[in-house]
């Protein structure tokens, strides 16, 4: 069974990073691509980026050029964003892609949400 | 950007009904279309992928249907652990991917 795990929650000041990790199992990590989609209060999905975590292409929304980066290591992949806004707080998820051509996917196995506040 | 704009934002039925939920994309994005379902403090479910393409284990209920701009999701027979917060999303080649605003399916 597919499993995607997210590490914990965070608070952070404005101008901060933060990483997010999300641990993969149940899968061959390298054969699909991991996307992550942030959900902030009251507002829709939003696709931030994805990562071929066999190529290690990646894919950004312009919404997050420049200050979100993606990783990855064994059965891992990693979020890094910087310059963190108020407008940042969010439930980040992390979700594998399905389909055969990496950057043009649905999501069939999520993780369970990271909560990023951004507060002074 | 590819706009999804999904209809009714709320939708009010009871329990045993049949439910149809839209989704109008601003330009074609094929058959390249998605559904989940989201519950409170829960990640997004796929439903349904490729407009009519049943996910894994998702009841039999649950259909998809559409192509191009136009597509809409079915629950034949609302059951109650179908309460939920239903989106699309297209994943066509130019990005970003993006989702509906979600339609919201209370019980009456």
């Amino acid at each position: 069974q597919v499993h995607l795990v997210q590490s914990g929650a965070e608070v952070k000041k404005p101008g901060a990073s933060v990483k997010i990790s999300c641990q993969a199992s149940g899968y061959t990590f390298d054969s699909s691509s991991i996307h992550w989609v942030r959900q902030a209060p009251g507002r829709r999905l939003e696709w931030m980026g994805s990562i071929n975590t066999d190529t290690g292409n990646r894919r950004f929304s312009q919404n997050f050029q420049g200050r979100l980066t993606l990783t990855w290591g064994t059965s891992t992949s990693h979020m890094d964003l910087s310059g963190l806004r108020f407008d940042d707080t969010a439930v980040y998820y992390c979700a594998k892609g399905g389909g055969n051509i990496w950057y043009r996917a649905w999501f069939d196995a999520w993780g369970q949400g990271t909560l990023v506040t951004v507060s002074s | 950007d590819i706009v999804l704009t999904q209809s009714p934002g709320t939708l009010s039925v009871s329990p045993g009904e049949r439910v149809t939920l839209s989704c109008r994309a601003s330009q074609s994005v094929v058959s390249n279309l998605a559904w989940y379902q989201q519950k409170p403090g829960q990640a997004p479910r796929l439903l349904i992928y490729g407009a009519s393409t049943r996910a894994s284990g998702v009841p039999a209920r649950f259909s998809g249907s559409g192509s191009g701009t136009e597509f809409t999701l079915t629950i034949s027979r609302l059951q109650s652990e179908d309460f939920a917060v239903y989106y699309c999303q297209h994943y066509v080649n130019r990005p970003p991917i993006t989702f509906g605003g979600g339609t919201q399916v209370e019980i009456k």
